[in-house]
């Protein structure tokens, strides 16, 4: 089936830290991969999409790489801040997909 | 711009009754579709909608049932609330499935 893994269920950074969070991915085809974020009280929003006709996707500083090899789409930021606290969720789907497959979540905590 | 609204923001309900949440997009979506959130456990779809009176289930449409009259509405019915539930639900529209989603602010619910 199409299933999306994120291991980290909390990460908490200081201002202008680096930020990676893990996602691998598993499905037949070769899909779309999205990154949504959610801030409190707010359904999620799109921050950035990649298809298979571009590896890499950016938004706003974050970075998302799309890995065939190791069905990976890991999530980077170079510096964050404290209104980037919030839940990000790595998602799968396309035009191949009847809806969209989104992992558990990462909830980031940025400090002052 | 368009909006999805969904109402009401929040739901207490008691064990075994019956509870109706709705949805409602002004962008001319054709594609609709209902999910639930419970803390640490990301998104898991219950119903779609594709046009005017299709349904198809998701893995968690066990429990609920849903309504699709209008292309601009979505109703989602909880069909014997369980006590001490707590979840959000969210409310997504898109143009056509391979397009990304527009979310809804959700529905907070507590069974009591």
């Amino acid at each position: 089936g199409n299933s999306v893994t994120q291991m980290q269920g909390q990460v908490t950074l200081s201002e202008e830290e680096f930020l990676f969070i893990n996602c691998t991915y598993s499905t037949t085809g070769y899909p779309t991969l999205f990154w949504y974020v959610q801030y409190p009280g707010e359904g999620p929003q799109l921050l950035l999409k990649v298809t298979t006709a571009n590896n890499k996707g950016s938004s706003r500083g974050f970075e998302a790489t799309y890995d065939k090899g190791t069905t990976s789409f890991h999530l980077q930021k170079a510096s964050v801040q404290e209104s980037d606290s919030a839940v990000y969720y790595c998602v799968l789907g396309g035009p191949n997909y009847n809806v969209l497959y989104f992992g558990s979540g990462t909830k980031l905590t940025v400090e002052p | 711009g368009g909006i999805i609204t969904q109402t009401p923001k929040f739901l207490i309900g008691q064990e075994g009754q019956k509870l109706t949440l709705k949805c409602q997009q002004n962008f001319n979506h054709d594609t609709m579709y209902w999910y639930r959130q419970d803390s640490g456990k990301g998104l898991r779809l219950i119903y779609y909608s594709i046009t005017e009176n299709d349904l198809q289930k998701g893995d968690l449409s066990e429990g609920y049932d849903a309504s699709r009259e209008k292309k601009s509405s979505f109703s989602l019915t909880v069909t014997s609330a369980q006590k001490n539930e707590m979840a959000v639900f969210l409310c997504a529209s898109s143009p056509d499935r391979a397009s990304d989603y527009t979310f809804g602010s959700g529905t907070r619910l507590l069974v009591i």
